[in-house]
């Protein structure tokens, strides 16, 4: 199983409303990823997570709040978003192990959000 | 400093060869990728590359690497009307987990 799933595929709100992102992996992977994605850009990182630690923040706006509740699972949590935030969000998970290594990382088929 | 760079937009007949080119600037990449994203999709990882290997083949893809000057082309044969996506390159330098994406080509098959 290579497969990495996000939840929901789409998602519009409002600048006031508060929703999540979800993203889950069975591949054994310690660590979790979320990029954003404009529309005809490459993905940029947001977060990384590494053994549910928070290792990478990018420098996110506050409105954007990950959570690692497990192993298994990355939120995305979603409060007071501008419609400038409107984009597709990525997560991706790869194995974590010390040395070399090429630690591909997998990609879901993103959030597609749209900020009202 | 890192910068990975590709041509835009590259167009071929159905059943030639495509090759998407990447140049890249930091010299202690370790690993080069190739992705294909479809329309509305996420990546798809495609392949990968080591930074010790000129030269990767994989079924219709052939990967090759050019150290000195930081140059990485994915040759696709026999490309088919599936093959229509945008192919990004990434480069992992070492001791970072972070990926760096090249801007993107966009491969367009006619048929």
């Amino acid at each position: 199983d290579t497969e990495v799933t996000q939840t929901p595929k789409h998602l519009v709100m409002g600048m006031t409303n508060k929703k999540s992102l979800k993203c889950e992996q069975h591949m054994g992977h310690r660590a979790m990823y979320w990029y954003k994605q404009k529309a005809k850009k490459p993905p940029e990182l947001m977060f990384v997570y590494s053994y549910e630690k928070l290792s990478i923040n990018e420098s996110v706006p506050s409105r954007f709040s990950p959570e690692c509740p497990n192993s298994s699972l990355l939120n995305l949590h979603l409060h007071a978003l501008q419609p400038e935030d409107s984009a597709l969000y990525l997560c991706a998970s790869s194995q974590e192990r010390g040395g070399a290594g090429p630690k591909e990382q997998f990609f879901g088929p993103g959030t597609r959000l749209t900020v009202l | 400093g890192e910068d990975v760079e590709q041509s835009l937009f590259l167009s071929v007949r159905e059943g030639d060869s495509s090759v998407i080119n990447c140049t890249y600037t930091d010299s202690s990449s370790t690993y080069l990728y190739w992705y294909k994203q479809e329309p509305g999709a996420g990546l798809q990882l495609l392949t990968y590359i080591f930074s010790n290997m000129d030269m990767k083949q994989d079924q219709r893809l052939t990967v090759l690497l050019n150290k000195k000057d930081k140059h990485l082309s994915l040759r696709i044969a026999d490309t088919q009307t599936g093959d229509s996506a945008i192919y990004f390159c990434a480069e992992r330098v070492t001791g970072r987990r972070a990926l760096t994406f090249g801007s993107g080509t966009r491969l367009q098959v006619q048929p």
